[in-house]
This record gives structure tokens, C-alpha cells and sequence, in this order.
């Protein structure tokens, strides 16, 4: 059984689209994350819920909207993608000061 | 802000060499602190972990150990393998805002038969 689950895994889209990514935890974990790994393997993080209630916003821009529509999913939706959002987005999940558990990742490309 | 500093890579070694990998850290508050491996086209995997000073964290013949007083979390292992071979991160929590991962740069490592 995967514990946390992404998709797709691969998306390949045009600039200005809109897509999302969906993520899926079967842990009964009380938070979720969204994490960006660069093309150098640089990861950041994005978005943090607790119990469907965003308590981590890094400087991200408005055109990422997370979505959690109850405590075992996070989605990410993009707005009109730019060539810079390629990267792969990493979705996690942990119960309160735990370890996380990352999803496989989602490796978006904008063409 | 909180950071993590890891040595730069790639590292490359043979089979059944040491393996030191450097992890340092800044942290306002008591941070837990984790070592992550990502082997090629796969997610992060958590490989050991400490939550408090002194703490020594061990998987799969990997050890690091939690030092206060010269903020590291240095990764070892006696004997490599091939199968060793990805990328590790050096990450810490920090509870006090929202249980925040903040990861180091990783580290590729190399490990040739």
C-alpha cells in the first residue's frame, strides 16, 4: 500500500496552462506539505496544512493555489505555468513532529 | 533563519570505503534533525533521524550523531556500497513553525565497484 501518493508523476504541458497535481496520504497524518526540488536537487518548501488549515506559506507565487479538501489530501493547481515552474513538486505528510513521508514526485515540464 | 550547510558533491568512492558526509546547522529553537536519501527517480526516504542533543541515529549501517556543541549531524558509514549510491539531504524541524523540513543542498554520492 503507498503511503503517500502523487499524480501524475509526469506532466508535460505549454506555457500558460493551468494544471494540478493531486496527492493522497493513507498514514492518518495531520499535515501535509508541498515541497519544489530544482534542477540542482534544491528542495524547498511550499505549502504546509494542519487538519485542511494552511499554517505554512513560503514566497510562492499567487498562481499556486493548494487545495485540501479533508486531512488526507493536499492538491496543488498552477495557473498560467511559465517555463520556470519545471521542477519536481514533492508532496509529504507527517503527524505533528514526526518524520515526513514523501510522496514519488510529480516531474512537471513546461515547454 | 534556520539552515542547513552540507559538504558539496559529488562524492565518489569505492566499494567498502567510509563515508563522511558533513552536515552543520543553524537553528533558533531545538530542532530535530534527519538524514534523507533519494535514489534516482524516486521520492525522499527517510534514513535516520535524532530529536535531541547526543542522540545517535542508525539505519542500514549509517550513524549520525546529534552534536549541540558544534551544531553537525555528520552521516557515516564504515562500508559502501554500490547500492548506496543517490542523493542524501541533511534536513532539521523546527516545531515552533509549523514543523517545517528545511533541507540542505544534498549531497550525490558516487559509489564505484
Amino acid at each position: 500500500d503507498t503511503a503517500v501518493s502523487q499524480t501524475p508523476k509526469y506532466l508535460v504541458t505549454q506555457m500558460g496552462n493551468d494544471k494540478s497535481i493531486k496527492c493522497e496520504q493513507n498514514l492518518g497524518h495531520d499535515t501535509m506539505y508541498w515541497y519544489k526540488q530544482d534542477s540542482k536537487k534544491f528542495l524547498k518548501i511550499m505549502f504546509s496544512y494542519n487538519n485542511k488549515e494552511l499554517i505554512i506559506n513560503e514566497t510562492v507565487p499567487n498562481r499556486f493555489s493548494p487545495k485540501s479538501p479533508d486531512k488526507a489530501h493536499l492538491n496543488l493547481h498552477i495557473n498560467s505555468l511559465e517555463l520556470g515552474d519545471s521542477a519536481v513538486y514533492f508532496c509529504a505528510s507527517s503527524q505533528a513532529a514526526t518524520e515526513a513521508f514523501f510522496g514519488q514526485g510529480t516531474r512537471l515540464t513546461v515547454v | 533563519g534556520d539552515s542547513v550547510t552540507q559538504m558539496e558533491g559529488p562524492v565518489t568512492l569505492s566499494e567498502e570505503a567510509f563515508l563522511t558526509i558533513n552536515c552543520t546547522y543553524t537553528a533558533t529553537g531545538y530542532p530535530s534533525l534527519f538524514w534523507y536519501v533519494q535514489y534516482p527517480g524516486e521520492g525522499l526516504q527517510l534514513l535516520l533521524k535524532a530529536t535531541k542533543a547526543d542522540d545517535k541515529g542508525s539505519n542500514k549501517g549509517f550513524e549520525a550523531t546529534y552534536r549541540k556543541e558544534t551544531t553537525s549531524f555528520h552521516l557515516e558509514k564504515g562500508s559502501v556500497q554500490v547500492s548506496d549510491s543517490a542523493v542524501y539531504f541533511c534536513a532539521l524541524r523546527i516545531k515552533e513553525y509549523g514543523n517545517k523540513l528545511v533541507f540542505g543542498a544534498g549531497t550525490i554520492l558516487r559509489v564505484k565497484s
